[in-house]
């Protein structure tokens, strides 16, 4: 059974640090792997897709790595903002339209 | 980029009566929707698996009678909370995904249900 682990919890930082973000999976069998944020009350928002066979994506100051055999994935966050708190969330499917396996999400507050 | 809708973001019942949230695909087709719940800080908790033309998987624990999915094109999906009271009051969240879709998953942006 697929289990995906975040760390940390909870991480508060200065505006304009750089951060880094841990999601692991158990199993490397995965199609992709999608890093969400959700802010307080609302949906989930997609911030990057990484199909199984690509190693990282980037959208502009979002950098999503992906590792499938060590079964890790790290999003980078350059140069915060406040508009960055938020919870962030890794989340693996098994196969193309099976249900998402989430961690249980980091929040991020940074600070002005 | 891809697009759910849902409606409606809230809504507040009076408890035993029924309420119908509608999610749907707006520039894809979307042969599988996921219904999830959250309650307050914590994660989301999955529901029901619908694909187009089937009827729904419900997780272990989720009342099928009470929580009524329809998913009977490829746009749109349904979840009516039947008979409600006050313990499913929660935040409710759709997700979807296509077939060969190159998106990942999207969300909806929730719906607040409040039976008072």
């Amino acid at each position: 059974k697929q289990e995906v682990t975040q760390i940390p919890a909870a991480l508060s930082v200065p505006e304009g640090e750089n951060l880094v973000l841990n999601c692991s999976f158990t199993d490397s069998a995965i199609y992709n792997l999608q890093w969400f944020r959700q802010d307080p009350g609302k949906g989930l928002t997609s911030l990057l897709l990484i199909q199984s066979s690509q190693r990282e994506q980037t959208s502009g100051r979002l950098n999503a790595s992906l590792d499938k055999s060590s079964g890790r994935s790290t999003l980078y966050i350059a140069a915060s903002q406040p508009g960055d708190s938020a919870t962030y969330l890794c989340a693996v499917p098994n196969s193309g339209n099976t249900p998402l396996v989430f961690g249980k999400g980091t929040r991020l507050s940074v600070i002005a | 980029g891809a697009v759910v809708s849902q409606h409606p973001s809230r809504v507040i019942c009076k408890s035993g009566t029924s309420v119908k949230i509608e999610c749907r695909s707006l520039d894809f087709q979307a042969t599988t929707m996921f219904w999830y719940r959250q309650f307050p800080k914590q994660s989301l908790m999955l529901m029901a698996t619908s694909n187009e033309g089937s009827k729904a998987t419900y997780e272990q624990g989720v009342e099928k009678d009470k929580f009524l999915i329809n998913h009977a094109s490829l746009t749109l999906s349904t979840l009516t909370v039947t008979s409600a009271h006050p313990e499913d009051s929660s935040f409710y969240i759709c997700s979807a995904t296509g077939q060969g879709y190159n998106y990942g998953y999207t969300f909806g942006s929730g719906t607040r249900l409040t039976v008072v």
